[in-house]
């Protein structure tokens, strides 16, 4: 199995520009994530989602937006790129049942904003 | 969630087993220990979680002592791969809350060295 797998791996945005961040599961979990880390810092969630069709803020969701069609697929959007935006973002996976279930990671996207 | 601390570096002996040490001294009675990893450029890495008892997979083995204020992890024959930063987390089991996120630290920076 794949796992979870994002695309693009890198990408170098202009300042007001948009992008959505691909992620995708073939492990058949309900629970889908959005976290970006920052340089040396830890991870901080964006939006998460229980299931097709439903999805919630997390800790800084300011300048996203997501979408939940599909089990399989969670994108992330960024409508106008900010610098503070700079970051690398990683989606994750789980089964339901909360802080018994661990989550699975993808490599992540790394993304400049200039 | 719990707040940890851990060292922030180690050093290992290739083959040699690697200790990691956590505290995690205001664990609430709910709360599961986690580890995960994250070596260079790629997602976090999920190891092994545990409630209570000492846990055991392919990867790693987790002792929680008896009052639950600390764990140590143990990589039985530690290779060059392992290299990574490790991330002790305490996470509440508050099930079907996907809200619930991984909070992420500052970690242990392992070194494992020829």
């Amino acid at each position: 199995n794949a796992g979870v797998t994002q695309t693009p791996k890198f990408r170098i945005l202009k300042i007001g520009q948009s992008m959505t961040l691909q992620c995708t599961q073939d492990m058949n979990h309900n629970y889908m994530y959005w976290y970006r880390q920052d340089p040396g810092m830890g991870l901080k969630l964006i939006y998460y989602s229980v299931g097709a069709g439903i999805t919630d803020k997390g800790e800084v969701p300011n300048g996203y937006n997501v979408s939940r069609s599909t089990t399989e697929d969670f994108p992330l959007r960024l409508e106008l790129a900010a610098p503070s935006q700079t970051s690398v973002y990683f989606c994750a996976s789980s089964y339901p049942g909360g802080g018994n279930q661990p989550q699975h990671f993808g490599d992540g996207t790394r993304l400049s904003i200039l | 969630d719990a707040k940890t601390t851990q060292p922030p570096s180690m050093d290992c002996a290739e083959g040699r087993a690697a200790n990691l040490p956590c505290n995690h001294s205001t664990i609430s009675g709910n709360e599961y220990v986690y580890w995960y990893r994250q070596i260079h450029s790629q997602g976090p890495q999920y190891i092994i979680h545990g409630l209570k008892n000492n846990e055991t997979n392919e990867m790693a083995s987790l002792i929680i002592t008896e009052d639950r204020k600390s764990s140590t992890l143990i990589l039985p024959h530690a290779t060059l791969r392992d290299t990574a930063v490790y991330y002790c987390i305490v996470r509440a089991s508050s099930n079907n809350n996907a809200g619930n996120m991984l909070t992420f630290g500052g970690g242990t920076r392992l070194m494992v060295k020829p």
